[in-house]
Order: C-alpha cells, then sequence, then structure tokens
C-alpha cells in the first residue's frame, strides 16, 4: 500500500497570512504515461464529506478560490494558501489514487492564530 | 450535476451485518468511465478506502485487505445505485461511511455521509 503522510498534524495562521501543507507517498504517484500525479487535495470541514480541491497534483477545481494552489510531483507535494480565510478553517487531506487502495493522509488541522 | 444519496440505518448490533445504499443521480452505476467507491472515516482509522465496483464490458470489485473477508459491494443497475454490506461487525467498525464517485482518478463527488454505531 501506498502510505501517505502529512505535517504538520495542527497548523494555527493568522488572518491573511500563509499556509503550507506538505504531503509525502511512501513511493511515486506520478504515471509515466501521461506525466500526472495522482495526488489530490481535500477540504473536509465538521459534519460535511470531504470537498475536491485540487487534482492531478496542482489543478484547481471549478469554483475553488486561486489562494489555494498545489505543486510537487513523484513523492513530495504542497498544498498553499496564500492568504488564509476565516473561512478556510477545515481539515485538510491528501489522497493519492494511483493505485489501490487508494490512501488518505492522516489530516492536517487549520486554525487561525 | 452528479449526485450521490445515501440510506441505511445508523446501528448495527455487534455479529450482524451493515448495509448501506447510494443512490446515483445524474450518472450511471454502468458508466465505462467512473468506479463506484466505499469510504469511511474514524477517529482512530482516518479516511480508510473499503472498496469499488465498476464496469468495463463486465462486473469488477475491488476490496481493501482489511475487510475484504467480511465485505461485498453490489451494482443494482436497474436502481442505479450500489451497496455496501459488511458482515460480522465490531465496535470498531463504528464510523461514518461515504459513497463517493471516482472518475478521471478524481474522488470527485461524495454522499452526504452515513454516521453507523456498532452497539448492542
Amino acid at each position: 500500500d501506498i502510505v501517505m503522510t502529512q505535517s504538520p498534524d495542527s497548523l494555527a495562521v493568522s488572518l491573511g497570512e500563509r499556509a503550507t501543507i506538505n504531503c509525502k507517498s511512501s513511493q511515486s504517484v506520478l504515471y509515466n504515461s501521461n506525466n500526472k500525479n495522482y495526488l489530490a487535495w481535500y477540504q473536509q470541514k465538521p459534519g460535511q464529506p470531504p470537498k475536491l480541491l485540487i487534482s492531478w497534483a496542482s489543478t484547481r477545481q471549478s469554483g475553488v478560490p486561486d489562494r489555494f494552489s498545489g505543486s510537487g510531483s513523484g513523492t513530495d507535494f504542497t498544498l498553499t494558501i496564500s492568504s488564509l480565510q476565516a473561512e478556510d478553517v477545515a481539515v485538510y487531506y491528501c489522497q493519492q489514487c494511483y493505485s489501490t487502495p487508494y490512501t488518505f493522509g492522516q489530516g492536517t488541522k487549520l486554525e487561525i492564530k | 450535476q452528479v449526485q450521490l444519496q445515501q440510506s441505511g440505518p445508523g446501528l448495527v448490533k455487534p455479529s450482524q451485518t451493515l448495509s448501506l445504499t447510494c443512490a446515483i443521480f445524474g450518472d450511471s452505476v454502468s458508466s465505462n468511465s467512473a468506479t463506484w467507491n466505499w469510504i469511511r472515516q474514524s477517529p482512530s482509522r482516518g479516511l480508510e478506502w473499503l472498496g469499488r465496483t465498476y464496469y468495463r464490458s463486465k462486473w469488477y470489485n475491488d476490496y481493501a485487505v482489511s475487510v475484504m473477508s467480511r465485505v461485498t459491494i453490489t451494482p443494482d443497475t436497474s436502481k442505479s445505485q450500489f451497496s455496501l454490506q459488511l458482515n460480522s461487525v465490531t465496535p470498531e467498525d463504528t464510523a461514518v461511511y461515504y459513497c463517493a464517485r471516482l472518475s478521471g482518478n478524481l474522488m470527485d463527488v461524495w454522499g452526504k455521509g452515513t454516521t453507523v454505531t456498532v452497539s448492542s
């Protein structure tokens, strides 16, 4: 199984400041035939299912504010929120869909400082 | 817009069978480009993928090793839905259960979740 490890487990950032969450996979999730990283980022708020924010490591889903960005390739990935807003308080997860079993990181809880 | 609507009991007794259904609106369980998944979430296990069903000229299933001996995911083409059965449940199976569509290798549509408690 591909193990996904996020850091940090929790993060407190001031409004308007940058938040950075890291995700590392135990093996590459880069599919060489199409040069795509099978890595997604989700946002989960209490009582709601995870919401897909970013696919293919760096492609924002429609309707996701452009303050959210993803980067990285192979085994190391980053989710960045450029200017934290109050509504961004949530738990963030990375997930690999490279191979089954599809696995998730343990989550990063983002709070306002 | 694709939507998934979950149904099923929120309380199951130990040793019994957990059964949940996910109705699909705006897509088809027989789609040749999507797979239909069950995921659960608990404080102790986090988000855990349980398995999937999908159609590619015939039906296929894949299951997580952790539940493989106890789980069945079944499509119902007449109602465009799919179901999860988990046998011989214990309190460790207490979790929020989600169904989700995977399309283009993205889990882009999720059900709202069903909280299932295993208790006598």
